[in-house]
């Protein structure tokens, strides 16, 4: 089984810090997804990246970085962290970038900014 | 308007009835649906996909598809309330991308 594993699952910040959350699939999977979710918004895609080193934003990307150096690997960046971004994130991974593929997520980080 | 449409909820249906949940999308040429279960404090994990018109049945499972209305709805048969979870349907767009656009999802609850 595909296994997607998020570092923490959960982390407490103060606003202003810079704050890495981290990703790791094993599967050999060419996509990687960060979404935040947020009650009653739902899913929302920050960045994902389609190969080593690349990367495209997605709806909501302002306040955010990701970092992708390795196929197994990607982060997401914080840079100065506000209290808006307290919210679950989850990373997700994909095989091959077909229309019909599904996405396998990892168990969600819990952040908090104070 | 938001790409993909789900009632919000909660749906609070009796144990061993039909719970039916509902999609809405706007984009005509979408490609590929897809239900996500999410437990409450858990990740979403897909339970059904569906690609073409009609019906699509996995066991208690059946996802219906309606391009030229742009539904898409989950009927779960003999429910339990193990099945009581948040529902999110998402879909990819048309022009080749494959990044699903996910619904706000419906919270199911199934009462013994």
């Amino acid at each position: 089984d595909v296994k997607v594993t998020q570092s923490s699952r959960y982390l407490v910040k103060r606003t202003g810090e810079k704050v890495f959350l981290e990703c790791v699939q094993d599967m050999d999977h060419e996509n990687m997804f960060w979404y935040r979710q947020d009650p009653g918004l739902g899913l929302r895609l920050i960045y994902f990246s389609y190969d080593v080193k690349m990367k495209e934003k997605g709806d909501i990307p302002e306040g955010y970085s990701v970092s992708r150096e390795k196929k197994e690997r990607f982060s997401l960046i914080l840079e100065s962290a506000s209290t808006n971004q307290t919210s679950m994130y989850l990373c997700a991974s994909s095989l091959y970038g077909a229309t019909n593929e599904k996405l396998f997520f990892g168990s969600g980080t819990q952040l908090s900014v104070l | 308007q938001k790409e993909v449409e789900q009632n919000s909820g909660p749906l609070s249906v009796p144990e061993g009835a039909i719970a039916s949940l509902n999609c809405t999308y706007s984009d005509r040429g979408s490609q590929s649906f897809f239900w996500y279960r999410q437990y409450s404090g858990k990740s979403p994990e897909l339970i059904m996909s569906i690609y073409s018109n009609g019906d699509k049945e996995d066991g208690r499972f059946t996802a219906q598809l309606n391009k030229a209305s742009q539904y898409v709805s989950l009927l779960i048969r003999d429910s339990q309330p193990s099945d009581s979870a948040t529902y999110l349907c998402a879909r990819t767009p048309s022009g080749g991308s494959y990044i699903p656009t996910f619904g706000r999802g419906t919270s199911l609850i199934v009462h013994p």
